[in-house]
């Protein structure tokens, strides 16, 4: 079957770095997304890898690493606004997105 | 970047009537726009996939005739909730997704609607 495994709640810092770990079993693979949602909002697109490797984009990063299936997202520099869900979301063989709950990131001043 | 709308934003009915919610790509046009279903501290549900011109797909347990979806344009998705219930509260989120704008080949989303049926 197809699973998610993300922590279900996580508590940082202001202004500290924080890491999001996911590890996913999917029927074939075709890149993972990070989305972030605020309480009440819709899902908003973070990053997507494709290769295994880190992507920076500003104070978020990504990796993959498709053989072990894990991801994760780091978050630098937090910063209070960054309090939200985080949503890890590969893409199966059919382009469909597999949501887990996500985790949410409390972050205390 | 592409912007998807979503109307209303939250709507209160009462117990059997039909909600009719609207799914807009604003700036793009949407090959396949998706409807989730989201109830409080859970993930994202599938309710189904639809494409411009053909009918939807509906995950497994969504009920197709209580659920109606029309994708009648490549901007526009209505998801009809027919004889609503008190059970059907909750927050329905619609995305899609365009070939070629797309970088990521990623689901936009829209804001979301809140339901609930009194």
């Amino acid at each position: 079957g197809q699973n998610i495994d993300q922590p279900t709640e996580m508590t940082a810092t202001e202004g500290a770095i924080v890491q999001i770990n996911c590890t996913y079993q999917t029927s074939g693979f075709n890149g993972l997304f990070w989305y972030q949602q605020h309480a009440g909002e819709a899902p908003t697109f973070l990053s997507y890898n494709v290769l295994d490797g880190l992507e920076e984009k500003g104070r978020f990063s990504s990796f993959l690493s498709r053989s072990k299936g894990y991801s994760y997202l780091l978050l630098k520099e937090l910063q209070m606004k960054d309090s939200a869900s985080y949503l890890c979301a590969p893409m199966d063989s059919n382009y469909q997105l597999i949501w887990g709950a996500g985790t949410k990131l409390i972050i205390k001043p | 970047g592409a912007v998807v709308s979503q109307h209303p934003s939250w709507v209160i009915c009462k117990s059997g009537t039909s909600v009719k919610i609207e799914c807009r790509s604003l700036d793009f046009q949407a090959t396949t726009m998706f409807w989730y279903r989201q109830f409080p501290k859970q993930s994202l549900m599938l309710m189904a996939t639809s494409n411009e011109g053909s009918k939807a797909t509906y995950e497994q347990g969504v009920e197709k005739d209580k659920f109606l979806i029309n994708h009648a344009s490549l901007t526009l998705s209505t998801l009809t909730v027919t004889s609503a219930h008190p059970e059907d509260s909750s927050f329905y989120i619609c995305s899609a997704r365009t070939s070629g704008r797309s970088e990521y080949n990623e689901q936009f989303f829209g804001p979301g609607t809140r339901l609930t049926v009194l």
